[in-house]
């Protein structure tokens, strides 16, 4: 069975405080899909990074970076320099096998003051 | 290029009374889902389905049933609303192979209320 979880239900910081949501994903399958959305309070669902499993490169863009480790079978999301316009629920989610399923994590409430 | 369109954006209905959600995608994906959204649970899945004609149970299928009669289209419907039926529900798509885009693709939801 494929599960996320996202313990971290919600995280408040002061602007400019680097933050990071964490994501522990579980599958059996090789092959799988790691992705991050961001939900605003407009309430769409904003696509922010899509990561196989077979790329364990870190990524970076801009102040958004991502940590993919397969031997914790951990996926984190870390935001430098926040900002209140980062204020949203964020969700991991993941997409294994041929289940041909997105599983999503609880989400994460990030509020940045100003 | 409109994506993931769900019609209504809005709906409020009785207890007992039945309607459709009606999901339309324009990128001629195979796969389309329908997930409802709760406060603190997250995107759960209802149904989904991997082609026309075809549908299949997610984690939270009671209550509602999915049609797909065409590959553009993924209609939902509550036969007989209830007030734990009260949601956000969404709509997505994507292509069979999502090797290189970007796999998903969400309607805007529609938020829906029994009383």
């Amino acid at each position: 069975a494929q599960k996320v979880t996202q313990a971290q239900t919600e995280i408040s910081v002061v602007e400019k405080e680097d933050v990071t949501l964490d994501c522990v994903y579980e599958t059996r399958d090789t092959t799988y899909y790691l992705f991050w959305y961001k939900q605003p309070p407009s309430g769409e669902l904003v696509f922010l990074i899509r990561r196989n499993s077979f790329d364990e490169q870190n990524e970076i863009s801009g102040r958004y970076s991502w940590n993919f480790q397969k031997s914790t079978s951990s996926f984190n999301f870390t935001i430098t320099a926040s900002q209140v316009v980062d204020s949203a629920v964020y969700f991991c989610a993941l997409s294994a096998g041929n289940t041909d399923k997105l599983i999503f994590g609880t989400g994460t409430r990030l509020q940045v003051f100003p | 290029n409109a994506g993931v369109t769900q019609t209504p954006k809005f709906r409020v209905l009785k207890t007992g009374q039945s309607m459709t959600l009606l999901c339309a995608q324009d990128m001629n994906h195979e796969y389309m889902y329908w997930y409802r959204q709760d406060p603190g649970m997250g995107l759960r899945l209802i149904h989904y389905s991997v082609g026309e004609g075809t549908t299949a149970k997610g984690e939270v299928p009671d209550g509602y049933n999915v049609s797909r009669l065409k590959k553009q289209n993924f209609l939902l419907g509550l036969e007989s609303a209830a007030p734990s039926q009260t949601s956000v529900y969404f709509c997505a798509s994507r292509p069979f192979f999502q090797l290189d885009n970007y796999g998903y693709t969400f309607g805007s939801g529609t938020r829906l209320t029994v009383v």
